[in-house]
């Protein structure tokens, strides 16, 4: 069984670049998450997919937009970056189904800069 | 909105000790509640995740329990060792396909 990956695993990019990020869901799973984590922070909700159709969002700005495949993996694409986007990326997998439990699996990360 | 604290923001302790790490959120409502383990500048492993019928949750020396009603939640380290050191986030969910609500978490220190 293959766990959640995420590449890259760091980047440095210029204020006003666009970056995309992206995830492989652990074998099997059908949802995927993706969390934003600032240093000294929690993480916070980005949005959900679902079978490739987003599921929910949190308080992130439209330039924050996703995208999830046929076979589960996922992308984070940020435009117009900003410094305050320098955080800590993390991806989630988990499986959706009637009778739960909906345990969440997190890969290592995306350390992006924004300079 | 669900929101979560978690006390102590930091401990430190010596090796052997056991441990409370204490998670409290606003919304009883919720389906299940997740521990997590973060090294530094690593992605989240999960411990223990307790779905809301239940009370308790064990796995080797860590054992964590669920107050529903009251909104609290507590995780235990019996014996701790260096390797504990980490710090540990608990996140509630408030339905079945939703998401998880992070405190800031607990950043353990235990010294040999």
């Amino acid at each position: 069984e293959t766990g959640v990956t995420q590449s890259p695993t760091h980047l440095i990019k210029t204020r006003g670049q666009q970056v995309t990020l992206r995830c492989s869901s652990q074998s099997g799973h059908n949802t995927v998450s993706w969390y934003q984590q600032a240093l000294g922070q929690g993480p916070q909700f980005i949005f959900q997919y679902y079978r490739e159709e987003e599921n929910g969002r949190g308080n992130f700005p439209p330039r924050f937009s996703g995208l999830q495949f046929p076979n589960y993996s996922s992308e984070l694409n940020v435009n117009a970056l900003e410094l305050d986007d320098s955080a800590l990326y993390l991806c989630a997998s988990s499986l959706a189904e009637l009778e739960g439990p909906y345990e969440q699996y997190f890969g290592p990360g995306t350390r992006l800069t924004v300079t | 909105k669900q929101e979560v604290t978690q006390i102590p923001a930091a401990l430190s302790v010596p090796e052997g000790e056991n441990l409370v790490l204490n998670c409290s959120f606003t919304d009883s409502a919720i389906y299940n509640l997740q521990w997590f383990r973060q090294d530094p500048g690593k992605g989240l492993t999960s411990l223990l995740l307790i779905q809301s019928s239940q009370r308790e949750q064990t796995s080797g020396r860590l054992n964590a329990s669920l107050d529903k009603s009251s909104g609290r939640s507590t995780l235990y380290i019996a014996a701790s060792q260096p390797g504990d050191s980490a710090t540990y986030l608990c996140a509630p969910t408030n339905s079945g396909y939703s998401t998880l609500t992070f405190g800031k978490g607990t950043m353990l220190l235990v010294s040999p």
